[in-house]
């Protein structure tokens, strides 16, 4: 029983351009929503963060969209570097409990 | 270096074998969770520790895993009679205790190949 999904297995996007990536979820009591980038042979490393009373967050070049009635949330990187090479992943979790449930990963190509 | 550790990087072990993992959370986190990863899919979780307390168990702990955190400080994770099922990237997180939201601290993971 997938909570969180993540559609996209994989993207590649020209250096400088948009890298945008999706993630849904079912679960109507999930309220906070995580991206993760991770690196081969390391664990994940926290990027961006979003709660459900706000519909947008920005850091530098990240920023997430929260669309709730949708159930969808996006991470946008704007301009894409090679160095965001990496597989992202989706986490979301509810107040209620203590465990973070993640997507499958999108693995992001930079290609220079 | 600061960040979770996790002992060993690698296991390699035959099925039927005991295999105990060590995290080190970050010093002033209270809060420790242990995930499995296998190829293709996000970490998914096992259990979770508020100090020495064990508070959440995943169904997907069975009970040939048990977790320990004794003096709330490192855990260990101890997968008994292993399983070629069991070969997967079992990955340790920490959390700082203050506020209801905190993002997870990961350690880089002990990856287990159960031959």
């Amino acid at each position: 029983d997938q909570q969180v999904k993540q559609n996209s297995p994989s993207l590649s996007v020209q250096e400088g351009r948009i890298s945008i990536l999706n993630c849904d979820y079912t679960n109507s009591m999930f309220d906070y929503f995580l991206w993760y980038k991770k690196y081969p042979a390391e664990g994940p490393t926290f990027l961006i963060s979003i709660s459900s009373i706000k519909d947008k967050n920005e850091d530098g070049r990240f920023t997430v969209f929260l669309n709730k009635s949708a159930k969808h949330l996006s991470l946008h990187i704007v301009p894409s570097q090679p160095g965001d090479s990496a597989v992202y992943f989706c986490a979301a979790s509810a107040l209620t409990g203590n465990q973070f449930y993640f997507g499958t990963g999108t693995s992001l190509t930079v290609i220079p | 270096d600061t960040g979770v550790s996790q002992d060993p990087r690698h296991k390699i072990t035959k099925r039927g074998q005991n295999v105990t993992f060590r995290c080190d959370p970050i010093s002033e986190h209270n809060r420790l969770y242990w995930y499995r990863q296998t190829l293709g899919q996000g970490p998914e979780f096992l259990t979770y520790f508020q100090n020495e307390a064990q508070l959440e168990k995943s169904r997907l702990l069975s009970d040939r895993f048990s977790a320990e955190r004794p003096k709330g400080s490192f855990s260990t994770l101890e997968i008994q009679r292993t399983e070629q099922g069991d070969s997967a990237m079992y990955l340790c997180a920490s959390s700082p205790p203050s506020g209801s939201y905190n993002e997870q601290f990961f350690g880089p993971g002990t990856r287990l190949t159960v031959l």
